[in-house]
């Protein structure tokens, strides 16, 4: 079945650690990606997306995430995680052609200070 | 002020009752979607619109219904509540081809 998979469910840190969230998608042809962001208590905020052209995509508050299409992967990174970066990360993938994104299922950050 | 809105933001019902969240988005959207938040699960789409009086169901539509009869709005209720159905909510809507963008959220507890 076509799914987003994100395999780190809760990753733990200490502050100025660097981050690397995995998230891999099986759907065919092009596609849309995104990461958002839920701080505890609020609603998904929007980090970063890849439409085309680079691979390499910035975000706010200093994220960025790749896109490596051989892999059918979209990982998010950070050099140096700070204590308000704990929130839950969702990977989502929009299928040309489709309406809606799928997500996947998150993955709890919780930094340390 | 511009935005996407969900009212209730908390709502607390009994087994049976019928429920309605409502969100309201002042762009002028085309697309408005309902998704529901559960451990484990991520995001599922409920149920989708791709215009006025344009739905569509998503992953989950059992036991819901929406309706969009203007632009701004879509409603979701739940006929007939049951105890699976607690969980978070959420609306979100987009523009054809943009970022989907997201309410605040109604958390249901259904006893």
């Amino acid at each position: 079945a076509q799914s987003v998979s994100q395999h780190n469910h809760h990753v733990i840190l200490s502050e100025a650690a660097s981050l690397e969230l995995g998230c891999n998608y099986s759907y065919g042809g092009t596609v849309n990606l995104f990461w958002y962001v839920q701080y505890p208590g609020q609603h998904l905020q929007l980090l970063l997306k890849y439409f085309s052209g680079d691979p390499l995509v910035k975000g706010i508050k200093g994220f960025e995430a790749e896109f490596i299409k051989s892999k059918f992967s979209f990982n998010l990174r950070k050099p140096s995680v700070q204590w308000s970066d704990t929130a839950e990360y969702f990977c989502a993938v929009n299928p040309t052609g489709a309406n809606n994104l799928f997500f996947g299922t998150g993955t709890r950050l919780t930094v340390i200070p | 002020d511009a935005g996407i809105t969900q009212s209730p933001r908390y709502k607390i019902t009994e087994t049976g009752r019928q429920v309605t969240l409502m969100c309201h988005q002042t762009w002028s959207h085309s697309y408005m979607f309902w998704y529901r938040q559960d451990l484990g699960h991520g995001l599922r789409l409920i149920y989708y619109s791709a215009a006025a009086d344009i739905t569509d169901k998503g992953e989950v539509p059992d036991g819901y219904v929406v309706s969009r009869s203007k632009t701004e709005n879509f409603p979701l209720t739940l006929e007939s509540a049951t105890r699976s159905q607690t969980s978070v909510y959420f609306c979100a809507s987009n523009a054809q081809g943009d970022t989907q963008y997201f309410g605040p959220g109604t958390r249901l507890t259904v006893l």
